[in-house]
């Protein structure tokens, strides 16, 4: 089974600092890849796949198939950006499987 | 609006009881999933169906039971609550192959 894994369970920043979510995934093959978010008191949403290669809020994300990594960037964190992110990945089954998220603070 | 709608938000029952989570889209999404979630802690899929008549296990049935006699509802039974089925439950739809999921609200259980 393939599995996701986000290493930091809460990041903490201040506004303006550069800001790095990792993410690792264990397929093999090509996967797809998301991004979902979480702001507070609302439902978890999507914040960017990498087959769309968007900026989203500022947020990036690349694919590094060497490291099997999808790690979310951003150079100049805001407080609104305070939320939990969730990676995701669908294998081969097309099933999205996720990480168990980042929290991640902006302070002022 | 098309939208995907969960009720109860929230659901406090006792131990034994039998009970239905409802989950509704409105946007024809042929795909559609069930997850519990625990605070701090990743999704863990439950149940999921591709469409009417097909419905799959996940990788934690928590033995629980789905039907998908509509395409456009998905709920979800726990015949037999227990302590252990305390958590957050979030329904989802995505359509065609690797399309992003569209979550609920959530229904938050508990169970005494």
């Amino acid at each position: 089974a393939q599995r996701v894994t986000q290493p930091e369970k809460l990041l903490s920043v201040f506004k303006g600092a550069p800001v790095e979510l990792k993410c690792n995934y264990s397929y093999s093959g090509s996967p797809e890849l998301f991004w979902y978010v979480q702001y507070s008191r609302q439902r978890l949403q999507l914040l960017l796949r990498h087959i769309s290669r968007e900026s989203i809020k500022g947020f990036t994300a690349d694919l590094n198939k060497g490291e099997t990594s999808f790690h979310l960037k951003k150079p100049f964190a805001q407080e609104e950006d305070s939320a939990m992110y969730y990676c995701a990945s669908s294998g081969g089954s097309y099933i999205p499987t996720f990480g168990r998220g980042t929290s991640l603070i902006v302070h002022p | 609006e098309a939208d995907i709608y969960q009720t109860p938000r929230y659901l406090v029952i006792g131990t034994g009881k039998k009970i239905t989570l409802e989950c509704s889209q409105t946007m024809g999404h042929d795909k559609m999933y069930w997850y519990q979630q625990d605070p701090g802690m990743e999704l863990h899929l439950i149940h999921y169906s591709y469409g009417v008549n097909s419905t799959e296990k996940g990788d934690l049935s928590s033995e629980s039971t789905v039907s998908r006699i509509r395409t456009e509802h998905f709920p979800l039974t726990l015949e037999s609550a227990r302590p252990s089925h305390t958590s957050q439950y979030l329904c989802a739809s995505s359509e065609g192959e690797i399309g992003p999921l569209h979550f609920g609200n959530g229904t938050r259980l508990t169970v005494t």
